[in-house]
């Protein structure tokens, strides 16, 4: 299994430009979520998703879409970049076969000019 | 609602101390608390969770953590520190067992030192 993967792993962008991050797992977790990290502020909750068709908005949701139209995909677009959207973003997926513990990708840095 | 604070954003420790992480959490609901560690860039690894069963949970790499109620407390413990210990250290709250079904609530973050 190469559990949760995420790409690309660095990535800048110009304000106003729109990009999609890509986060994909292969241990058919029900559950998945993207995570934005900035320094001295932990983890943040962007969105999240309980399966397929089905997302919710997070702590964090302004400026991000999210769809999960499969079980194994969860891109999160941010549609008109902002310098305040410079962060590494994290995505996770849990599920029945996890015992719901969250399995972690190693994250996308974006920077935003 | 929930929230997590970890109180001290670096413990600085000497090799062979002992380590003491402080979280303290708010939850309106049973809450299943979550320790993290996230080495420098790289993603989180769980190091020990507790969900009820007992309150004192043991962890990977001889990490463990004391769920206290009355204190509304989740502090992470190690007998003697290593200096593959340093790294921050993410205290994380979720209504659901695997903290899976709507995501977890993270404290900020204690990066630890280990000075040789």
């Amino acid at each position: 299994n190469a559990g949760v993967t995420q790409t690309p792993k660095f990535q800048v962008l110009k304000t106003g430009q729109s990009m999609t991050l890509q986060c994909a797992q292969d241990m058919n977790h029900e559950y998945m979520s993207w995570y934005r990290q900035d320094p001295g502020m932990g983890l943040r909750l962007i969105h999240y998703s309980v399966g397929a068709g089905i997302t919710d908005q997070g702590e964090v949701p302004n400026g991000y879409n999210v769809s999960r139209s499969t079980t194994e995909d969860f891109p999160l677009r941010l549609l008109s970049a902002a310098p305040s959207q410079t962060s590494v973003y994290f995505c996770a997926s849990s599920g029945l076969a996890s015992s719901y513990e969250q399995y972690f990708g190693p994250g996308t840095r974006l920077t935003v000019t | 609602a929930q929230s997590v604070t970890q109180l001290g954003s670096h413990v600085s420790v000497s090799e062979g101390a002992l380590v003491l992480l402080r979280c303290n959490y708010s939850s309106s609901v049973p809450p299943y608390l979550f320790w993290y560690v996230q080495y420098p860039n790289q993603g989180l690894q769980l190091l020990l969770k507790y969900t009820s069963a007992a309150t004192l949970v043991k962890g990977i790499n001889g990490f463990e953590a004391e769920f206290k109620k009355s204190e509304t407390s989740f502090h992470l413990t190690k007998p003697s520190a290593h200096m593959s210990d340093a790294a921050e250290y993410f205290c994380a709250v979720s209504a659901h067992s695997g903290g899976g079904a709507d995501g977890l609530t993270f404290g900020k973050g204690t990066h630890l030192i280990i000075q040789p």
